[in-house]
């Protein structure tokens, strides 16, 4: 069973600096998905980045970057240029392509932007 | 659009009591999932509709929990009897179609205290 693990339970950053939140996954699979979702207090999750596993450039969105490395079974985020409003629960999650593709998430890395 | 609506959004229980979650999914969505996060934890698959069958149920537990998606739009989940360890935030989210590279959209969820 594909397993996703964030080391990271909490992490810090000074605003308008960048920081780095780690994420790891065990599949056997070629064909799938990598997402990086953010949850505020409000509890509402919400898609930040997503990643195809064929695809060997990294995604970025603004200030929101991966760093893939599919060998590894890495998947990175980095956000730059840190803001407030980035303080949250973040969750790395895998998705398969074939049957059965539940999305599973890791336990989230809590971050913390320090004014 | 409008979102992924769930009500209540707290609920207190005592042990054996049974309880009601709600979802209205965006519309023209197929693809629907409930989720449990425990405390602490990432988000974990309850259950996965695709209209109104059943597409993935293998971690639901089916002496207590029950799901149904009528005419394959809203959705309830209920357990009946609770149990402390069901404590926890349940999330519903829909996609589009149940494909690996869809993106989720999630509801702010439930927060359930069973006491």
């Amino acid at each position: 069973a594909q397993t996703v693990t964030q080391s990271q339970p909490e992490m810090s950053v000074q605003e308008a600096e960048t920081v780095t939140l780690s994420c790891t996954y065990d599949t056997s699979e070629s064909d799938y998905y990598l997402f990086w979702y953010k949850q505020p207090p409000s509890r509402q999750m919400i898609l930040v980045i997503r990643q195809e596993a064929y695809k060997q450039q990294n995604a970025t969105e603004n200030r929101f970057s991966v760093n893939f490395q599919k060998a590894a079974k890495s998947f990175s985020l980095k956000i730059s240029d840190s803001q407030l409003g980035d303080a949250a629960m973040y969750f790395c999650a895998y998705r398969s392509n074939y049957n059965n593709n539940d999305m599973r998430f890791g336990a989230g890395t809590r971050l913390t932007v320090k004014p | 659009e409008a979102g992924v609506a769930q009500s209540p959004r707290y609920k207190i229980i005592e042990k054996r009591q049974s309880v009601a979650f709600w979802c209205n999914p965006i519309s023209g969505h197929a693809t629907l999932y409930w989720y449990q996060q425990i405390l602490g934890q990432g988000p974990k698959l309850l259950i996965q509709f695709q209209n109104n069958g059943v597409v993935d149920d293998s971690q639901l537990p089916k002496d207590r929990f029950s799901a149904e998606r009528l005419k394959g739009v809203d959705s309830t989940l209920k357990i009946q009897p609770a149990k402390l360890e069901d404590s926890a935030v349940y999330l519903c989210a829909s996609s589009l179609n149940p494909q690996g590279r869809e993106k989720l959209f999630f509801g702010s969820g439930t927060q359930l205290s069973v006491l």
